[in-house]
């Protein structure tokens, strides 16, 4: 059983949607990163965030260290928000989920 | 600031042919992760190195893989005798201390044919 489980695998979603990804972890960490793997292949870390919630742009994240627990929501989603995402606990090694490919119709 | 550099950006090698990848971190960062992602498959730790020193090597195949992070210079991944499943692309990220926020370097794509 991965350390750091996300669903779903895969999303597609009509642009506009309001999109949720869910990341549940087992290991014990103090704070977890969101990030985005464009198709052209590049990382961009969206959000670290140890506890409560974390809002940039269209994207939030929140957080719940007890329960273990943390979602990437998007608000009006676009085509370019088209992206693998991929919640990570980072530690002295790093633990990836598999990552939610997401893709968004026009 | 620049971000994190990686070069080259695609590097192509013949089986039994050595691959050396490059890796300059974020001005101020003196932590260095390397991560491999084979085609279709999702990120993977390999090595944790801080100035000088190998802090956690243990995602990193033992024959034929070596990581180096002087004190002068910029993070080195060397691969020698490259086989086609080391095809893959190589990222590696930055962080100013541990278990910090890390920011990505575009990555290198190698392939062996």
């Amino acid at each position: 059983k991965n350390e750091v489980e996300q669903s779903p695998q895969n999303l597609t979603a009509q642009e506009g949607e309001f999109i949720t990804i869910n990341c549940s972890y087992s290991v014990g960490i103090s704070a977890l990163h969101w990030l985005q793997q464009h198709p052209g292949g590049g990382i961009v870390s969206l959000f670290m965030l140890s506890s409560g919630k974390k809002k940039h742009g269209r994207l939030i994240a929140t957080i719940n260290i007890q329960e273990k627990h943390s979602s990437l929501h998007i608000t009006a989603s676009h085509p370019r928000d088209s992206a693998v995402y991929i919640c990570a606990a980072p530690d002295d090694k790093i633990i990836f989920g598999k990552g939610t490919r997401l893709h968004i119709l026009p | 600031n620049a971000g994190v550099m990686q070069n080259p950006r695609h590097l192509v090698r013949r089986r039994g042919q050595e691959a050396r990848l490059r890796c300059s971190p974020m001005k101020g960062h003196s932590h260095v992760y390397w991560y491999r992602q084979l085609p279709e498959e999702g990120l993977k730790f390999m090595v944790y190195l801080q100035k000088e020193n190998i802090i956690d090597e243990s995602g990193m195949p033992k024959e034929r893989f070596s990581a180096e992070f002087p004190k002068e210079g910029p993070s080195i991944l060397r691969i020698q005798q490259v086989v086609r499943g080391d095809s893959a692309a190589y990222f590696c990220a930055s962080s100013p201390r541990r278990g910090y926020e890390q920011y990505f370097g575009p990555g290198t794509r190698l392939t062996v044919t």
